[in-house]
């Protein structure tokens, strides 16, 4: 089985800069997601990392350790369209490969 | 381009009635994917197809959930007979499954069936 951690609340100021933080826990490592869902919507695919190491793309970055099994979602110069949950999650190599078990998300709130 | 289409969006109904979701995934994609999502639970994989092939159905609750791909367009999540515990959100999800390498797979979600059983 999989066991994903991540905070339930963060707040932040406008302008500024948010790291979500997720550990798992897994038997078969084969990619780790980030998601963002606003209230009412579908998840919608951020980033990916299977490798470890920082992968940056525009204003949102996500990093990768597998020996710690951690992971963060960096989001640079917040805006208040960025208030939404973040969903961390873990793909399985069992089950045919392409298993995603999710994170209970962060819910993250952009200030003025 | 059409995304993954889900109907009904919204869904009120009576303990004890038959419900059934409906799910299109996006055209060319050939893995499927029902989850749940509830404040409780979070989003949770219920089961998912392979070329239209159940892969994974340990996510489903019980006996009165039950989930159909006839063909590589469609999918249905039928539970029968449906109970309040059942209220939450259904999301289904497709992903264009390459040829086996680790990739990015990345899964496209629906906007989700709102269920509320009364």
């Amino acid at each position: 089985g999989q066991n994903i951690d991540q905070p339930t609340e963060m707040t932040a100021t406008e302008g500024a800069i948010v790291q979500i933080n997720c550990t798992y826990q897994t038997s078969g490592f084969n990619g780790l997601f980030w998601y963002q869902q606003h209230a009412g919507e579908a998840p919608t695919f951020l980033s990916y990392n299977v490798l470890d190491g920082l992968e940056e793309k525009g204003r949102f970055s996500s990093f990768l350790s597998r020996s710690k099994g951690y992971s963060y979602l960096l989001l640079k110069e917040l805006q208040m369209k960025d208030s939404a949950s973040y969903l961390c999650a873990v793909r399985d190599r069992g089950g045919g490969g392409n298993k995603l078990t999710f994170g209970t998300g962060t819910q993250l709130k952009v200030e003025l | 381009d059409a995304g993954v289409i889900q109907s009904p969006r919204h869904e009120v109904t009576e303990m004890g009635q038959e419900v059934t979701l409906r799910c299109k995934p996006i055209s060319g994609h050939n893995s499927l994917f029902w989850y749940r999502q509830t404040m409780m639970r979070g989003l949770e994989l219920l089961i998912y197809f392979n070329n239209n092939v159940p892969i994974d159905d340990s996510g489903m609750p019980e006996d009165r959930f039950s989930a159909k791909m006839p063909n590589a367009s469609f999918s249905t999540l039928k539970i029968q007979p449906s109970e309040p515990r059942d209220s939450a959100v259904y999301f289904c999800a497709s992903t264009p499954r390459t040829s086996g390498r680790a990739s990015t797979d990345t899964q496209y979600f629906g906007p989700g069936t709102r269920l509320t059983v009364l």
